[in-house]
């Protein structure tokens, strides 16, 4: 079965601490696998993916195929990354699956 | 670009109603896909579009159907809408064509609500 899960709905972490997003996936194929954020009153937008192995905003994600995990990561949280963030899961045929989503909130 | 738009933003159905929220891409993507958001489920796939005339069902596409006569469009029809179809509906779209870079790019959504 193809999934994808967010064991955290929320998060809360005060300004400057580390933060982490956890994310495991469930796909017998080759996954690609996506971060996805949604800030109050926006659309969702691409963060990062995990074939670019970029940072994006602070923020880095690294796939371990042997835990089935894609967490995301940023060692100084800010105020302004507090949003909705979604892991997602693209599967061969182009279908993406999305996990719950958590809740961040950075306290100041 | 407008990029990815919706209409309407807010929408109050009566039960048993029927309606279609719109979604149009200006970029000639050819995948799009519609989506509900319901709190603590995340996004979940109801029906999706690799190119004109070809659709196919997600997740959760009871109650839904699709259609995708041009590349541009990809409606989403209720056909009798029950109070569980209440939720946020986003519309989005991708390129279809470089898999590496690929994006999907979202509409700003269509809150639904059904008494």
């Amino acid at each position: 079965a193809q999934r994808v899960t967010q064991p955290e709905k929320l998060l809360s972490v005060f300004k400057g601490a580390p933060v982490e997003l956890k994310c495991n996936y469930s796909y017998s194929g080759s996954p690609e696998l996506f971060w996805y954020v949604q800030y109050s009153r926006q659309r969702l937008q691409l963060l990062l993916r995990h074939i670019s192995r970029e940072s994006i905003k602070g923020f880095t994600a690294d796939l371990n195929k042997g835990e089935t995990s894609f967490h995301l990561k940023k060692p100084f949280a800010q105020e302004e990354d507090s949003a909705m963030y979604y892991c997602a899961l693209k599967t061969s045929y182009d279908k993406v699956i999305f996990g719950p989503g958590t809740s961040l909130s950075v306290i100041p | 670009n407008a990029g990815v738009t919706q209409t309407p933003k807010f929408q109050v159905l009566k039960t048993g109603q029927s309606m279609t929220l719109q979604c149009a891409q200006d970029m000639n993507h050819e995948y799009m896909s519609w989506y509900r958001q319901d709190p603590g489920m995340g996004l979940r796939l109801i029906h999706y579009s690799v190119g004109a005339g070809i659709t196919d069902q997600g997740e959760v596409p009871n109650g839904y159907n699709v259609s995708r006569s041009t590349t541009e469009d990809f409606p989403l029809r209720l056909l009798s809408a029950a109070p569980s179809q209440t939720s946020v509906y986003f519309c989005a779209s991708s390129s279809g064509r470089e898999r590496v870079t690929d994006t999907q790019y979202f509409g700003p959504g269509t809150r639904l609500t059904v008494l």
